[in-house]
């Protein structure tokens, strides 16, 4: 079946621009994760979703950083007023529920702050 | 502070044998252990999970964890060049699920032809 999606793949805007950035995850995966990748970085968590309860957004790093999901599906982040440390890849992975259960990530999208 | 610890390498390991990769964890809270292979310029993928103490088996690859010892590895047999990677290691304490993967910073794996 189709993985995760991300859109856009690569994504290049002025500072001070906001951007969203879109995750549709694998069909029937209850939880939805947003990661960010700063470049020679690890992994850094920032939100989840599980399905219909309210976020966790304990990882997200300013109040410029938002997120949203529509039941079970599709989640859009956004950025507002964009910095340049906010350049990074922003993953999104999703999994049939939380709990310690296997997340799968999409293929991510670059974004380039100037 | 969860922390997740990998050597960086690189590791640099012969066509044909064993790549051990290791990694230590600071929550003893964690009870779900994941490796991830990443190409550059791609996203992780999923190798193995591992739940319980002990070793578990899929493939080439062998995944060990030890939760007295906070330490998980991951032994990919028969190593070929395709394996040159990096390989993250990912825990989780299942008791919330709330916060997400942690991760190592990986371990760069070079597989010498």
């Amino acid at each position: 079946g189709a993985g995760v999606s991300q859109s856009p793949s690569n994504k290049v805007t002025e500072k001070g621009k906001d951007v969203e950035l879109r995750c549709d995850p694998i069909s029937g995966h209850t939880a939805l994760y947003w990661y960010r990748q700063r470049l020679g970085q690890g992994l850094e968590f920032l939100i989840y979703f599980q399905g219909n309860s309210a976020p966790d957004k304990s990882g997200l790093p300013s109040d410029r950083f938002s997120a949203e999901r529509t039941g079970e599906s599709v989640s859009t982040l956004t950025i507002q007023r964009t910095q340049q440390e906010d350049s990074a890849v922003y993953l999104c992975a999703s999994s049939l529920w939380t709990g310690g259960n296997e997340q799968y990530f999409g293929p991510g999208t670059r974004l380039t702050v100037t | 502070q969860k922390e997740v610890e990998q050597n960086s390498g690189p590791l640099s390991v012969p066509e044909g044998a064993i790549a051990s990769l290791n990694c230590t964890y600071s929550d003893r809270g964690s009870q779900s252990f994941f490796w991830y292979r990443q190409y550059s310029g791609k996203s992780p993928e999923l190798i193995m999970s591992i739940y319980s103490n002990g070793d578990k088996e899929d493939g080439r690859f062998t995944a060990q964890l030890n939760k007295a010892s906070q330490y998980v590895s991951l032994l990919i047999r028969d190593s070929q060049p395709s394996d040159s990677a990096t390989y993250l290691c990912a825990v989780i304490d299942s008791g919330g699920g709330a916060d997400g993967l942690t991760f190592g910073k990986g371990t760069h794996l070079i597989i010498q032809p």
